[in-house]
Formats: C-alpha cells, structure tokens, sequence
C-alpha cells in the first residue's frame, strides 16, 4: 500500500452533471498531482498541487479544476461532463515537486 | 512537446525467458526516466528510476534498465520472468528541472507469462 486514497471508487454520471473526486496524500507528502487513464492507454497528466497551489497543467481544459487542503489532501472537479471524460482517474502524492510519485488505485468515472 | 514510445504493446513469454521492453522517448532537455508496473487490480508502483550517475539501474523484483542517452531509449529488462511479472509496464519521462511538468507516459506494455 502507498498510503494514497482516493474516494469513490467507482461512479457513474451523465453527460453535463459535474464530479468531485478526493484524494489523501501519504503521511509527509506536500504534493499532489492527478492523472488521467484512458482505457487502453497510459496516464495523463492533468495538473499537480505544491503548497496548495496549481503549479503544473497538462492538456486539460479548464472545466477540470482542483483544490489541495492545508492537510495537503486534494479535490479533482471536472465541470460539463463529455463521454470522452470517462477514464480511472489517478492521484499521486509526494515529496516535492521533483521526487518519486505514490499512486492511488483510482476513481473510474464512468459518464452515460 | 515530449513524449514516450513504447514499442510493444502486448508481449507473452514463457516463464524463465529473458525480458526486454523498448522505450524511446522525445525531449528537449534532460530528463528523469521512470518504468512502473500495475498488477492487475493493484495501483501504480516504481520499478526503478533514472535521474543521473551510472545509466544502468537497478529497480524492484530482479528488473534493470539502461539510459542510452545517444537513443533516447531507457530499455526495462529482467533475465528471467516469472508468472508474477503479468502486468502493465508503463515507461515515463519528466524534465529534471522539477515536477511541474508533471510524468509523461507511454501507452504501456501488457506482458503476459505463461507458466
């Protein structure tokens, strides 16, 4: 276990609804960055968390937005749900900015 | 933009063969290398890392992988498998300068050992 949880593990939305996923960092851990995994395809990085603020973006539009607590603990939103948006979505705590990621098993979004 | 090419997308050996998985990737800069592993039904996990010093590493469960600088490839290799290496090997690259960046990875490798 890496000490990273994410909640739910699972859900089901329609298109246009809105989502919130959580995410706890491992003990120490002062990063949080969230991933994107399509089925059949590797993760992509959509944005990372440093001190509670977004440092880093990936190809993400805005409608995917986030949130990093004081207690480090992070939110994933994504806005206007599209189809395209189903896919298992990864948190990752660590360290630094630079240091080794600890994956969670994910929140697989499924969107009707 | 920098990106990750993985050149098998599904391999099956027998257990006991010898492992080899290419990974070439695109960069403009110096780069940390990473290989990590899913088992099915488990999280993402670091077989190994490269930041800098001697190219070869050695990770996890017997697994190595060279940085071939020249190539661009950071190849992920174990001279015997084991039915327990069945998983998704996923190869990625993020600029040395920090995080922000965040990992790029390629599309991932499904090894299958037949025991």
């Amino acid at each position: 276990e890496t000490g990273v949880t994410q909640s739910p593990t699972h859900l089901i939305k329609t298109r246009g609804q809105q989502v919130t996923l959580r995410c706890s960092s491992q003990s120490g851990h002062n990063t949080v960055s969230w991933y994107q995994q399509a089925l059949g395809q590797g993760p992509q990085f959509i944005f990372q968390y440093y001190r509670e603020e977004e440092n880093g973006r990936g190809n993400f539009p805005p409608r995917f937005s986030g949130l990093q607590f004081p207690n480090y603990s992070s939110e994933l939103n994504v806005n206007a749900l599209e189809l395209d948006d189903s896919a298992l979505y990864l948190c990752a705590s660590s360290f630094s900015e630079a240091g080794e990621l600890f994956f969670g098993e994910g929140s697989r979004l499924t969107v009707l | 933009a920098q990106s990750v090419s993985q050149h098998n997308h599904h391999v099956i050996l027998s257990e006991a063969a010898s492992l080899e998985l290419g990974c070439n990737y695109s960069y403009g800069g110096t780069v940390n290398l990473f290989w990590y592993v899913q088992y099915p039904g488990q999280h993402l996990q670091l077989l190994l890392k490269y930041f800098s010093g001697d190219p070869l590493v050695k990770g996890i469960k017997g697994f190595e992988a060279e940085f071939i600088k020249s190539k661009f490839s950071f190849n992920l290799r174990k001279p015997s498998v084991q039915w327990s290496d069945t998983a998704e090997y996923f190869c990625a690259v993020r600029g040395s300068g920090g995080g922000a960046d965040g990992l790029t990875f390629g599309k991932g490798t499904h090894l299958i050992i037949q025991p």
